[in-house]
């Protein structure tokens, strides 16, 4: 398996905490990638990172920001957690779009109360 | 981006029997991905096709991309135990290097 470790694994919140959500890769790769999964909707895409300090959104960015200071981490903030990013979040890697593979990491639990 | 969408949403199949999973769009494909993820787990890459008419052979999976490059399919023979879990298609935009993925397909096999 590729070196992604997300945490927290499990997280229990109540609704208008801050939440912070970390990736970290020990691939080097340029590309990360947030995802959330629900039930019937399968993987969408939040953000994601093409480099150091570049990010761009994805279809579902709203109530979402991230941050990339460095290569190896990619952090998902929820400034204000609300019951409906109750989700499992996934991150995943590339090296680059041409190599097209996403690795993905074990996925974070969240639950907003 | 790029939709797509898979069907059906969930199959059961006895132990033995085969399996397909469906994934279409109404728009030409620049390249479909197929993914597997374990219950409880994280998806894991099959394979990327790129060519139309394009099949390629893993073991007991077979995946076909179409003639006109929009749609594509993962046929499973003689399913065992090990095969369940959700098959996601999804299609990666080369230039920003984003993957869209359907909805997915989610197997049951009984023993």
């Amino acid at each position: 398996d590729a070196g992604i470790t997300q945490s927290p694994r499990h997280k229990v919140t109540e609704t208008g905490t801050p939440v912070t959500l970390r990736c970290h890769q020990t691939e080097n790769h340029r590309y990360m990638y947030w995802y959330r999964q629900d039930p019937g909707h399968g993987l969408r895409l939040i953000h994601y990172s093409y480099g150091v300090k570049d990010t761009d959104k994805g279809e579902v960015s709203d109530g979402y920001s991230v941050s990339r200071s460095k290569t190896e981490d990619f952090l998902l903030t929820l400034e204000s957690a609300t019951s409906s990013q109750t989700s499992v979040y996934f991150c995943a890697i590339s090296e680059s779009p041409a190599a097209g593979e996403l690795f993905f990491g074990e996925g974070s639990r969240l639950t907003v109360l | 981006g790029q939709q797509v969408m898979q069907i059906p949403q969930y199959q059961h199949v006895q132990e033995g029997e085969d399996f397909t999973t469906y994934c279409n769009s109404s728009t030409t494909l620049s390249n479909i991905q197929w993914y597997k993820q374990r219950p409880g787990g994280h998806p894991v890459f099959l394979i990327q096709l790129v060519k139309s008419g394009e099949v390629k052979k893993q073991k007991r999976l077979t995946f076909q991309f179409g003639e006109a490059k929009k749609n594509s399919s993962l046929h499973i023979t003689a399913t065992q135990t090990t095969d369940v879990g959700t098959y996601f298609c999804a299609v990666l935009n080369t230039n920003a290097g984003k993957s869209t993925f359907g909805d997915g397909t989610t197997l049951t096999v009984k023993p």
